[in-house]
């Protein structure tokens, strides 16, 4: 158990909806990450937040956003959802977020399928 | 454009067969290196990571990496498998002025019978 919790473990929805999915990060830990991890591209960095911020923005579509809260969970949020959006979901959280690396530890993912 | 390549995608050995996985990238400055394992339906767990010092790095379970710079390679070894290795294993990069963001290589599923 990494100590990074993430909801719901599955979701199941159709295209054109709208879904949220949760993170809470390690206690202590200021910066949560977002990947996703499909058959077709891989596992890839989506965005990072660091003390409610947005620091870091990698291949994150624009129907996708993502925010932090004051109790340093964090929430992405997936819109108008295509079948191709159906992947794992992985937050990971580090103590820091920039300067010299910070190790990050993962979740156990949201897997979504999108039908 | 920059990337992290694992040219093996699956890997079958037989139990006390030697691995090794191949990762190599293509960021031309100073980068951090870090191999993870993803057991079946578990999180990623960290196996082993380079900063920089000696070029040959252990990690847990008997794991080690080997930093060959003039390759821009960091392939993972182990020298003796266990059926409790099967899992997927996955290269990433973290350049040195890229923040805290990780870059994972596409991964290698390998399957040890027993």
């Amino acid at each position: 158990d990494s100590g990074v919790t993430q909801t719901p473990k599955h979701l199941i929805t159709a295209t054109g909806q709208r879904v949220t999915l949760r993170c809470s990060p390690r206690s202590g830990d200021l910066s949560v990450y977002w990947y996703q991890q499909s058959l077709d591209q891989g596992l890839q960095f989506l965005i990072q937040y660091y003390n409610g911020e947005e620091r870091a923005k990698g291949n994150i579509l624009e129907r996708f956003s993502a925010q932090q809260f004051p109790d340093l969970h964090s929430e992405l949020n997936l819109s108008s959802l295509e079948l191709g959006d159906s992947a794992l979901y992985f937050c990971a959280s580090s103590v820091g977020g920039s300067g010299a690396y910070n190790e990050q530890f993962f979740g156990p993912g949201t897997r979504l399928t999108v039908l | 454009a920059q990337s992290v390549s694992q040219h093996n995608h699956h890997v079958i050995l037989s139990e006390a067969a030697s691995l090794e996985l191949g990762c190599n990238y293509s960021y031309g400055g100073t980068v951090n290196l870090f191999w993870y394992v993803q057991y079946p339906g578990q999180h990623l767990q960290l196996l082993l990571k380079y900063f920089s010092g000696d070029p040959l790095v252990k990690g847990i379970k008997g794991f080690e990496a080997e930093f060959i710079k003039s390759k821009f390679s960091f392939n993972l070894r182990k020298p003796s498998v266990q059926w409790s290795d099967t899992a997927e294993y996955f290269c990433a990069v973290n350049p040195n002025n890229a923040g805290n963001m990780l870059t994972f290589g596409g991964g290698t599923r390998l399957m040890v019978k027993p």
